[in-house]
């Protein structure tokens, strides 16, 4: 199974500073088919995940442009370029190149310091 | 709209069993692929099953594979769980996901089943 490992878990951040999200993967994410599947999800306090970022770097339609993901291979990094207050939660990154099973990083919580 | 509702949870013995439905509008279901997500209390996501879109193949997690069953009914827009020889550590909240692309794009709210004596 591929492990997701994320850093840091717990991420403090003043508002309207910038927060990075690091996800590293125990092989490299790279299909067959040439396209890298990693998947960034933030799940906010008492509801359920929503997809932010697709294929590394694609956002979903409605996900604010502060949000970007980046990467290749096993390494891999969410940004948000200015944390809101709407921003608290959780963030789980996950592969589904390898699959089965799909595998979830252990999730990094954000809070407002 | 995009919607899926969850239902079927409880509370239920180990040892016991339990139907989650999963039923989606707003899309044609007969067109994705779906899946079961679980979150135990305070723990992160882990995914359970997948069906593709035509219910031609199931997937399971090595936790749940012998145990649970994936199935779908095009003609309904649900999408099913059955849980049977359920253990203390199968108590979560599930969610039934959308696959486009990659698993997640749309979620249900997630329903709680709980395995206790």
């Amino acid at each position: 199974d591929i492990v997701m490992t994320q850093s840091p878990l717990s991420l403090p951040v003043t508002l309207g500073q910038p927060a990075s999200i690091s996800c590293r993967s125990s092989q490299s994410l790279v299909h067959s088919n040439g396209n890298t599947y990693l998947n960034w999800f933030q799940q906010r306090p008492g509801q359920s995940p929503r997809r932010l970022i697709y294929n590394v770097f694609n956002r979903e339609s409605g996900v604010p442009d502060r949000f970007s993901g980046s990467g290749s291979g096993t390494d891999f990094t969410l940004k948000i370029s200015r944390v809101e207050a709407e921003d608290v939660g959780v963030y789980y990154c996950m592969q589904s190149t390898h699959w089965p099973p799909y595998t979830f990083g252990q999730g990094s919580k954000l809070e407002i310091k | 709209e995009v919607q899926l509702v969850e239902s079927g949870g409880g509370l239920v013995q180990p040892g016991g069993s339990l139907r989650l439905s999963c039923v989606v509008s707003g899309f044609t279901f007969s067109s994705y692929h779906m899946h079961w997500v679980r979150q135990a209390p305070g723990q992160g996501l882990a995914w359970v099953s997948r069906i593709e879109n035509d219910g031609s193949s199931l997937t399971y997690a090595d936790s749940v594979k012998g145990r649970f069953t994936i199935s779908r009914d095009n003609a309904k827009n649900t999408m099913y769980l059955q849980m049977n020889s359920l253990r203390a550590d199968d108590t979560a909240v599930y969610y039934c996901a959308r696959d486009n692309i990659s698993p997640g794009d749309f979620w249900g709210q997630g329903i709680l089943v709980t395995v206790s004596s």
